[in-house]
């Protein structure tokens, strides 16, 4: 049971370059979550998607956009990467969005842009 | 909007030492609360968590919090840290039934053997 597996785990970009971080989770969660991991901000909700079909913006969504697959996969874009978003990128799921349920987290994406 | 306050940014301990890292946080409504542990690069793992019941809640490794509404907190303590503790903890509060989790800034914990 491998939980949350993001792809890749490290890479880097040129300015203006696009990329997608991928997603999958095996616990038939049904919502997933795209954070951010910055020095001294802890993490940041970029997107989420509740269920399949549906996506949400999160506190930090600019240059970014998402996609929810499917139930397992939701994938993460930057259309026209800048420096701002170097960043480290966390892949999370839950069972759903009700109270009391735990996020899992993928083992991160570290990606540098230059 | 809800927010989360972690007092400290980092702290040094010594093995043996006892351990309180202070989180606070703003809503008004029911929460939910987590306290979530990353080591050094690996992902984030789930400590504890309160959503009802008794007020204070045990985790995994010894690691314990108390949730205090009047106070809006819920601290992370543990008696007796070990040099394996050494990581970063975050504090994270859900609001409402369908809230996202918002997260606090970390605090990095260093022990010294």
């Amino acid at each position: 049971n491998a939980g949350v597996t993001q792809t890749p785990k490290f890479q880097v970009l040129k300015t203006g370059q696009s990329m997608t971080l991928q997603c999958a989770q095996d616990m038939n969660h049904n919502s997933m979550y795209w954070y951010r991991q910055d020095p001294g901000m802890g993490l940041r909700l970029i997107y989420y998607s509740a269920s399949e079909g549906t996506t949400d913006k999160g506190e930090v969504p600019n240059g970014y956009n998402v996609s929810r697959l499917n139930k397992r996969e939701f994938s993460l874009r930057l259309e026209s990467a800048a420096p701002s978003q170097t960043s480290v990128y966390f892949c999370a799921s839950s069972e759903d969005r009700n109270s009391g349920n735990t996020i899992y987290f993928g083992e991160g994406s570290w990606l540098t842009v230059v | 909007a809800q927010s989360v306050s972690q007092h400290n940014h980092h702290v040094i301990l010594s093995e043996a030492a006892s351990l309180e890292l202070g989180c606070n946080y703003s809503y008004g409504g029911t929460v939910n609360l987590f306290w979530y542990v990353q080591y050094p690069g690996q992902h984030l793992q789930l400590l504890l968590k309160y959503f009802s019941g008794d007020p204070l809640v045990k985790g995994i490794k010894g690691f314990e919090a108390e949730f205090i509404k009047s106070k809006f907190s819920f601290n992370l303590r543990k008696p007796s840290v070990q040099w394996s503790d050494t990581a970063e903890y975050f504090c994270a509060v859900k609001g409402g039934s369908q809230g996202n989790l918002i997260f606090g800034k970390g605090t990095k914990l260093s022990v010294k053997p």
